[in-house]
């Protein structure tokens, strides 16, 4: 059983669409995660939400937002899509704030 | 500002020898360090961490090793294997924190490539 997935795994679109990427996990953390690979290969995160608090890294556009629907789900919307959203965006699950376990990835082309 | 920094991108060895990955970190409120193993196409996984007290953490091939007063940690892998390949990324966690949105700072990786 995957522990963390994602969907779409590939996902190419025009600039100005909204997308989103779906993530679960069955794990029964509480906290999840987006993070974000660029094309330098940094991992930064975007994201991290518990059941209570969601912090948003501050440089972090607006265009980008998570919703979670329930504890096992953290989606992310990005609206207006641009071309330097293209990268490899990655889900992660911990408790609290351990280690964390990430999903496969989504790797986002904005044409 | 690169608060953990992993100044190989790549870094081959030969199969059997022993593997060094590097890291150095700027920022001392760290106080757990953790070793990611990322194969082409999949997600980070965890492959072992260590805590600021300790200096050295040991699981089967893979030793840390954690030199506080030089900020840095390295991996070591021995035997090395082919499987071994992938991109190893360095992360730093600060736990008094609780975590939060920067809770876990990653360096940018070290290729490792082992070669037969």
């Amino acid at each position: 059983d995957t522990a963390v997935s994602q969907t779409p795994k590939y996902l190419v679109t025009q600039m100005g669409n909204d997308k989103s990427i779906k993530c679960e996990q069955n794990l029964g953390h509480d906290t999840m995660y987006w993070y974000k690979q660029d094309s330098k290969k940094f991992l930064k995160i975007m994201f991290s939400y518990n059941n209570k608090e969601l912090i948003i890294n501050e440089t972090v556009p607006n265009r980008f937002s998570p919703k979670s629907p329930d504890k096992a789900h953290l989606n992310l919307h990005i609206n207006s899509l641009e071309l330097g959203d293209s990268a490899v965006y990655f889900c992660a699950s911990s408790r609290a704030s351990g280690r964390r376990f990430f999903g496969p990835g989504t790797r986002l082309t904005v044409l | 500002d690169q608060q953990v920094k992993q100044n190989s991108p790549s870094l081959s060895v030969q199969e059997g020898r022993i593997s060094i990955l590097n890291c150095d970190y700027t920022n001392s409120m760290f106080d757990y360090f953790l070793w990611y193993k990322k194969y082409p196409a999949e997600g980070p996984t965890f492959l072992i961490s260590i805590s600021s007290i300790k200096d050295k953490n040991e699981d089967g091939r893979f030793t840390v090793f954690l030199n506080k007063s030089a900020k840095h940690l390295s991996l070591h892998i021995v035997p090395s294997q082919p499987g071994d390949s992938a991109v190893y990324f360095c992360a730093a966690l600060k736990t008094a924190s609780g975590g939060g949105a920067d809770g876990l700072t990653f360096g940018k990786g070290t290729h490792l490539i082992i070669q037969p």
